[in-house]
């Protein structure tokens, strides 16, 4: 079976755009998470969801971070007027539930780089 | 704050010797332990996991110890091996969220 898949893997975009990054799970997994991972660092949380609702957005940095999983399957990480400081890779991962050690399966993620 | 923490960002062995890479944590509330394996380009893959309510976890070539006391965890791989050869994060979680606090990545390098 198919593992998530995320595209673009790239995307170089310029300071102020916007841009939107997408992520398809694997299929049956009700949980999806956004994390973000910068060089030399281990991957942020930003947001994850159960179902088509966001279960906890707590760790997206700020208003310009938005993502929807409008039917529950395929999501989409939304960046407006981004930054050179966003440049990072986002990963996302998927798993069968919500409950705590619940195996997470990544995505090979999107390298973002802001110019 | 860094709430999950790997001090060592890389560890060299020989092929065929223990390897053991370390992870502290600040949180006592975390109820989940979890050891993922990185290679370049690609996500993150699950190894191993531990609950808070046992000590050691084994899999294979791969073992986790938790000490809960020290709010201390150690993955033991044996043999090594040179496709051993990857980032290692620890991770950890609460027992009603699926949020994963990463640490920040232990390189390991196995010598054929």
């Amino acid at each position: 079976g198919a593992g998530v898949s995320q595209t673009p893997s790239n995307k170089v975009t310029e300071k102020g755009k916007y841009v939107e990054l997408r992520c398809d799970p694997i299929s049956g997994h009700t949980a999806l998470y956004w994390y973000r991972q910068s060089l030399g660092q281990g991957p942020e949380f930003l947001i994850y969801f159960q179902g088509t609702g966001a279960a906890d957005d707590s760790g997206l940095p700020n208003d310009r971070f938005f993502a929807v999983r409008p039917e529950g399957s395929v999501s989409t990480l939304k960046i407006q007027r981004t930054e050179r400081g966003d440049s990072a890779v986002y990963l996302c991962a998927s798993s069968l539930g919500l409950a705590g050690g619940e195996t997470q399966y990544f995505g090979p993620g999107t390298r973002l780089l802001v110019l | 704050d860094q709430q999950v923490k790997q001090n060592s960002p890389s560890l060299s062995v020989q092929e065929g010797r223990i390897s053991i890479l370390n992870c502290d944590y600040t949180n006592s509330m975390f109820d989940y332990f979890l050891w993922y394996k990185k290679y370049p380009a690609e996500g993150p893959t699950f190894l191993i996991s531990i609950s808070s309510i046992k000590d050691k976890n084994e899999d294979g070539r791969f073992t986790v110890f938790l000490n809960k006391s020290a709010k201390h965890l150690s993955l033991h791989i044996v043999p090594s091996q040179p496709g051993d050869s990857a980032v290692y994060f620890c991770a950890a979680s609460g027992i009603n969220t699926g949020k994963l606090i990463f640490g920040q990545g232990t390189t390991l390098q196995v010598k054929p």
